[in-house]
């Protein structure tokens, strides 16, 4: 099993949708978790860190759930610009373990 | 204020030559990483410098070597390349002082190897 796990997609959805992506770890000692946004051949960049007690940032909504290790993101009223693969992060020991990516597409 | 760079951007190499990627980071982070990232799988780490002077493997080690050369550069050598190691590879460096957990990635080095 994998010690991050996420629905590789690709999402294909109009502009104005709002899409979920989910992710699940393995480790029940993983301490912080994060995701991270990856356009076409680019490098990752942090998108947003994910607290327990959930947080947004603008049309961005980080879940957490500790005791289901599952950890979820919520984009509402997707952008052309949204287009790009999520990244799952899970912070193992002071070491970063990445999800493979989950891509979306928003179409016009 | 460069951020973390990486040299090349691309390499082709044959079976069984020698290369080093370098990358340096401009941002007095202590931190700094090596990842590979493969078709379908996530960020693999190689290996990491906690700090100057300091090397630990991580999860895809072998067929690799690091040299943390001072705060500022990490570079990573393929001794003997092959095949498996075609990827892109991703340099990272991070701030132990930022209470997020913020890794820097520099622009990736596309290796293949023929």
């Amino acid at each position: 099993r994998k010690e991050v796990e996420q629905d590789p997609g690709p999402f294909n959805v109009p502009e104005g949708a709002t899409v979920a992506f989910n992710c699940t770890y393995s480790n029940s000692a993983s301490q912080s978790f994060f995701w991270y946004r990856q356009d076409c051949r680019k490098e990752p960049k942090l998108l947003m860190s994910v607290y327990s007690s959930g947080n947004e940032d603008g049309r961005f909504t980080a879940q957490l759930n500790r005791a289901s290790q599952y950890i979820s993101l919520l984009i509402r009223d997707s952008k052309l610009s949204d287009s790009a693969t999520y990244l799952c992060v899970v912070n193992q020991g002071g070491k970063l373990i990445f999800g493979q990516g989950t891509e979306l597409s928003v179409k016009p | 204020n460069a951020g973390v760079t990486q040299t090349p951007k691309f390499q082709v190499l044959k079976t069984g030559q020698s290369m080093t990627l370098q990358c340096a980071q401009d941002m007095n982070h202590n931190s700094m990483y090596w990842y590979r990232q493969d078709p379908g799988m996530g960020l693999r780490l190689i290996y990491y410098s906690a700090s100057e002077g300091t090397t630990d493997k991580g999860e895809v080690p072998n067929g690799y070597n690091v040299s943390r050369l001072n705060k500022r550069e990490f570079s990573l050598r393929l001794e003997s390349a092959a095949p498996s190691q075609t990827s892109v590879y991703f340099c990272a460096s991070r701030d132990h002082d930022r209470v997020a957990y913020e890794q820097y990635f520099g622009p990736g080095t596309r290796l293949t190897v023929t």
